[in-house]
């Protein structure tokens, strides 16, 4: 099974600011997602991620606030940009591996 | 739109008891169905994932099903620990061909010692 490293586990920012998530997965895949878990609820998917190509949204997410990079078969990274309070949440990356998916730890992200 | 609802919400059992989670999907169209636990704080660890044509899944201490037809899945934990609590997720792809996937609610499962 995939292993995935994600950094950092928590983050507490400031209204406005921007943070960048990591996410290191210990072998390649085509596809890896980002995730969002509001507090309380259960996940909903942001983008999936492709290496060489351009991100795919879900609806009622843009690239402006996400910005994702997909440089390799092995990374990516989810941007928080401009953020609010209502950003808070945990921001989890997943990699699909033989159908299965595997998740990061999660990045637990409070704004203030 | 794939909805995915999970009964109970949250459940307390006293260890050693068996117990049932319970996944509903609106879309039969599913190619697979993955169950995760998620602890307090934490990311998600797959349990099991079935696929389309397999009726059930067993991984140690847990049973998993599957009727597409009907749109439900369940998940079975024999003799229950402490360690099990936890909340379980039920996810089904969002759509035909789709690999990202459409999360349930969650059932949160505390085991009294």
């Amino acid at each position: 099974s995939a292993v995935i490293s994600q950094k950092p586990s928590r983050d507490i920012c400031q209204r406005g600011t921007s943070l960048t998530i990591q996410c290191q997965v210990d072998s390649q895949v085509t596809m890896m997602f980002w995730y969002r878990q509001q507090p309380g609820q259960s996940l909903t998917l942001i983008a999936t991620a492709n290496q060489g190509s351009e991100a795919t949204y879900e609806s009622g997410f843009v690239i402006d606030k996400f910005p994702i990079s997909r440089p390799n078969l092995t990374f990516s990274t989810l941007t928080v940009s401009n953020m609010s309070p209502e950003d808070s949440s945990i921001y989890l990356c997943s990699a699909l591996q033989l159908g299965s998916q595997y998740f990061g730890a999660g990045t637990r992200l409070s704004v203030l | 739109k794939q909805e995915v609802t999970q009964i109970p919400a949250a459940l307390s059992v006293p260890e050693g008891e068996n117990l049932v989670l319970n996944c509903s999907f609106t879309d039969s169209a599913i190619y697979n169905l993955q169950w995760f636990r998620q602890d307090p704080g934490k990311g998600l660890t797959s349990l099991l994932l079935i696929q389309s044509s397999q009726r059930e899944q067993t991984s140690g201490r847990l049973n998993a099903s599957l009727d597409k037809s009907s749109g439900r899945s369940t998940l079975y934990i024999a003799a229950s620990q402490p360690g099990d609590s936890a909340t379980y997720l039920c996810a089904v792809p969002s759509g035909t061909g789709a690999n990202n996937l459409f999360f349930g609610t969650g059932t949160r499962l505390t085991v009294i010692p």
